[in-house]
């Protein structure tokens, strides 16, 4: 069974310090999502990254993806308060057409 | 350029009652996938319609169907509620089938009583 993973589940960090979420999939994949998720609302889609080694960046927020390890990290640069919310990655399989979500990390950055 | 619009937005059922959700995609998408979320878990993949043909599903039972019509536009079909269906019913739309990010709707939030 297809599994993601991400960790971690929670997280609280100060403004300004660096940070790093994982995820980790338990299938052959080149393609992973991350989105964002603020309370009560739905999905904004973050990055798209559609190849090993794929990096892409956003403000604060950097995505990369290593299909040999199935690992895809989310990388946060001096958090801003702006950034609280819980964050997904997902995972695509070309071969039977699903998307599978992690389990999310619920992010709380503290001014 | 519209985005993607659920209706309705909060609905009540009991169980055994069948439901039907709504989505019109965003301008140019002609897929659209359906995910069911449970409160505080991420969305789990119901199925996925391309060009009106469903073309993935995940591990939902056979009382989950949809429908997309030649618009794009779709509909999820719940059959014999159970309470366990409880959950925000989220529709995404996209330009093609996994290359492209998904644009989500606000969700319709099912309760059955």
């Amino acid at each position: 069974e297809l599994k993601v993973e991400q960790n971690p589940l929670f997280l609280s960090m100060q403004e300004g310090k660096n940070y790093t979420i994982y995820c980790n999939y338990s299938t052959t994949s080149d393609r992973l999502y991350w989105y964002r998720q603020d309370p009560g609302k739905s999905l904004e889609s973050l990055f798209v990254l559609l190849s090993n080694g794929a990096v892409k960046q956003e403000g604060r927020l950097m995505a990369s993806l290593d299909t040999k390890a199935r690992l895809s990290t989310l990388h946060i640069t001096a958090a801003v308060h702006d950034l609280s919310a819980t964050y997904f990655c997902a995972v695509f399989t070309s071969g039977t057409y699903k998307y599978i979500f992690g389990t999310g990390t619920r992010l709380k950055v503290l001014a | 350029e519209t985005g993607v619009t659920q209706s309705p937005t909060h609905l009540i059922k009991t169980r055994g009652q069948q439901v039907t959700l709504r989505c019109s995609s965003q301008s140019g998408h002609n897929t659209v996938s359906w995910y069911q979320q449970a409160l505080g878990q991420g969305p789990q993949f119901i199925f996925q319609y391309y060009r009106e043909e469903e073309n993935g599903r995940g591990n939902f039972p056979p009382r989950f169907s949809g429908l997309q019509f030649p618009n794009y536009s779709s509909e999820l079909n719940v059959n014999a509620l159970e309470l366990d269906d409880s959950a925000l019913y989220l529709c995404a739309s996209s330009l093609e089938p996994g290359n492209q990010p998904q644009h989500f709707g606000d969700g319709t939030r099912l309760s059955i009583l």
